[in-house]
């Protein structure tokens, strides 16, 4: 079954509002990498992230990778419309070369 | 470069049918994957190969087939179409999948299933 859960499923905040997505796996992650969707597109590629501990921002976006490479999360400051969309994680399961998805964190926002 | 494409977009079938979804690229990426969307379910992995003639099973490979005779094409086939196949499929690909090489997805626009 689904190794990389992820939470919440869905969210809705009013613009301007912060927005946090949270990855969790059952075992290590050599990397993780996020993605958006924007809704009746595919995903694409947002960061991949390596270090144990690490912490990245795009702009508004701050991903960080736990200590224990088990775990991740995606921050976003002041949303924005163009922030709508589909946020997955997706890592590889330790020892194997199958790419797991969570189950994503759609974000709706009232303008 | 067209990155990765994807045919048909759209497709209904009944019951029983057999049809061969088709996904190329021509970044001569060494990973290629199949991915079906449904609501609430996030990605799943159907099949994935990492490279010419050699393919392996992801989470959900019962009921589909896949062949990796060229670098470029990562065709999906199913045998007998059930409506539980309703969904959305994308194929990918990656570069090369090795440790922390760099592992960026390029997703195809994906093709729409619908089985009735």
């Amino acid at each position: 079954g689904q190794q990389v859960m992820q939470i919440p499923q869905y969210q809705h905040v009013q613009e301007g509002e912060d927005f946090t997505t949270y990855c969790n796996s059952s075992t290590t992650l050599s990397n993780i990498q996020w993605y958006k969707q924007r809704p009746g597109g595919h995903p694409v590629f947002l960061i991949q992230l390596v270090k144990s501990g690490e912490v990245k921002k795009q702009k508004r976006l701050t991903f960080q990778f736990g200590e224990a490479k088990k775990n991740s999360s995606l921050h976003i400051t002041a949303t924005q419309t163009t922030d709508v969309g589909t946020y997955f994680c997706a890592g590889p399961i330790q020892g194997a070369q199958k790419l797991v998805f969570g189950q994503g964190t759609r974000l709706t926002i009232n303008p | 470069n067209a990155g990765v494409t994807q045919t048909p977009k759209f497709q209904v079938l009944k019951t029983g049918q057999s049809m061969t979804l088709q996904c190329a690229q021509d970044m001569n990426h060494e990973y290629m994957s199949w991915y079906r969307q449904d609501p609430g379910m996030g990605l799943r992995l159907i099949h994935y190969s990492v490279g010419a003639g050699i393919t392996d099973q992801g989470e959900v490979p019962n009921g589909y087939n896949v062949s990796r005779s060229t670098t470029e094409d990562f065709p999906l086939r199913l045998l007998s179409a059930a409506p539980s196949q309703t969904s959305v499929y994308f194929c990918a690909s990656i570069p090369r999948l090795a440790g922390v090489s760099y592992n960026e997805q390029f997703f195809g626009p994906g093709t729409r299933l619908t089985v009735l």
